[in-house]
């Protein structure tokens, strides 16, 4: 069965720091998804990572894939205050019949 | 914007009543995804449907029950409501069979409170 965790499941952190948020999953995968959740709002795709080594970089978020460690991370750079929400991780595979398996999400806070 | 859409953005009901959410997908997705996120809660899959048949089905309550019609559109029943079952109600497409991976797009959500 696939399963995805995320931690740290909450962050606070200050504005100007660097952070990560981990996602590891627990079988085969090449294909892992990133999303952005805003309080109270819809979730909006950040980032596609679809083979082992993938990284894409969007302002001060980049995202990376390592799929020998089962391992995703989000890596905040110089973070903002209107980087603050909920990232989703979330992977699909054969072992999920390709449904989407989302990870709890990292409520992320930063203060100014 | 996602290009999907859904209605109504709010509903409020009491209990032992029946809801209908609805969701049009973007333009050429095939596969439609329903979703329920209660306060502070993660997402909690519900039911994909691809090409107006029923493919996936997660956790959802025998009191619930979905469909999509011949234009695509999907529509999510949820009845015997009960005060638990108020929440934000998501609804997802994507292409599904053209494109080899899953990214998932998502609708404004309906949020559903029940008195």
């Amino acid at each position: 069965e696939l399963k995805v965790e995320q931690n740290p499941l909450f962050l606070s952190m200050q504005e100007g720091k660097n952070y990560t948020i981990y996602c590891n999953y627990s079988t085969t995968s090449d294909r892992l998804y990133w999303y952005r959740q805003d309080p109270g709002k819809s979730l909006e795709s950040l980032f596609v990572l679809l083979s082992n080594g993938a990284v894409k970089q969007e302002g001060r978020l980049m995202a990376s894939l390592d799929t020998k460690a089962r391992l995703s991370t989000l890596h905040i750079t110089a973070a903002v205050h209107d980087l603050s929400a909920t990232y989703f991780c979330a992977v699909d595979g054969m072992d999920s019949n390709y449904q989407l398996i989302w990870g709890a999400g990292t409520k992320l806070i930063i203060k100014p | 914007d996602s290009g999907v859409t859904q209605t109504p953005k709010h509903l409020i009901t009491a209990t032992g009543q029946r809801v209908t959410l609805r969701c049009s997908p973007r333009s050429g997705d095939l596969s439609v995804y329903w979703y329920q996120q209660s306060l502070d809660q993660g997402l909690q899959f519900l039911i994909q449907y691809y090409n107006g048949e029923e493919r996936a089905k997660g956790n959802i309550l025998e009191r619930f029950s979905a469909q999509q019609f011949p234009d695509l559109h999907s529509e999510l029943n949820l009845s015997s409501l009960e005060l638990g079952d108020s929440a934000l109600y998501f609804c997802a497409s994507s292409v599904k069979g053209t494109a080899n991976y899953n990214e998932q797009f998502f609708g404004p959500g309906t949020r559903l409170t029940v008195l």
